[in-house]
């Protein structure tokens, strides 16, 4: 069971805008930065948001993300088909029983 | 380009070994942490294991005393020497550039273990 808690999943129609809510502890996002991965069927995650807000070059400003105490969220405005995937936060964690930690995971249904 | 390319991947029994590479082309491997997750069939991804650049390696309780991580700079490799390993160790193994702390900005296509007598 991941410290990281994500919904298992997640809908929204072409267009709509969907928020992925990532909650965690004061260990973990409460006091370190938020990563977001995109996991494609059959390919290794691709990062979408990193240190809770920024994007890398080349993923589209329709995704987003910020972090309020204990939970990030992930946000994805203007839903296109390619969006239909598995998503993860990820956060560092001060305690000794895990250093790096994914969230559960959620899928994205559009 | 930056590329990882994982290895080692198999078939081995219960309580058995495997030692699994990852070879690093298209940086500068000694200036980066390197980690491996991992991800069972239909399930979410798990850290397993990270090595920072200078030396220091990091472990979750679940592999802790099992699971070795190592890295040899000159040959732009990392390894993971897994023993005594179980059923729920099966996943597909991938390695990872660490960018920053968690910021895993690169990863292989994956090896895949199968614990399984």
């Amino acid at each position: 069971q991941s410290v990281l808690t994500q919904p298992p999943s997640a809908s929204g129609t072409p267009g709509q805008r969907v928020t992925i809510p990532c909650y965690g502890s004061t260990s973990n996002i409460g006091s370190n930065f938020v990563n977001w991965y995109q996991q494609l069927p059959g390919t290794a995650p691709k990062v979408l948001i990193h240190k809770n807000n920024q994007r890398p070059s080349g993923v589209p400003d329709r995704f987003s993300g910020s972090k309020s105490g204990t939970t990030a969220f992930l946000a994805i405005s203007g839903l296109r088909s390619e969006d239909e995937a598995d998503y993860y936060c990820a956060a560092w964690d001060n305690s000794l029983s895990a250093y790096v930690l994914f969230g559960g995971g959620t899928k994205l249904t559009v | 380009e930056v590329q990882l390319v994982e290895s080692g991947g198999g078939l081995v029994q219960p309580g058995g070994s495997l030692r699994l590479s990852c070879a690093a082309s298209g940086f500068s491997f000694s200036r980066y942490d390197m980690h491996w997750v991992r991800q069972a069939t239909g399930k979410g991804l798990e850290w397993v294991s990270g090595a920072g650049i200078s030396g220091d390696t990091y472990y979750p309780v679940s592999v802790k005393g099992r699971f070795t991580i190592s890295r040899e700079n000159a040959k732009n490799s990392l390894y993971l020497q897994m023993n005594n390993l179980r059923a729920g160790d099966t996943a597909v193994y991938y390695c990872a550039r660490a960018e920053t702390g968690t910021l895993f900005d690169y990863w292989g296509q994956g090896t895949l273990v199968t614990v399984s007598s």
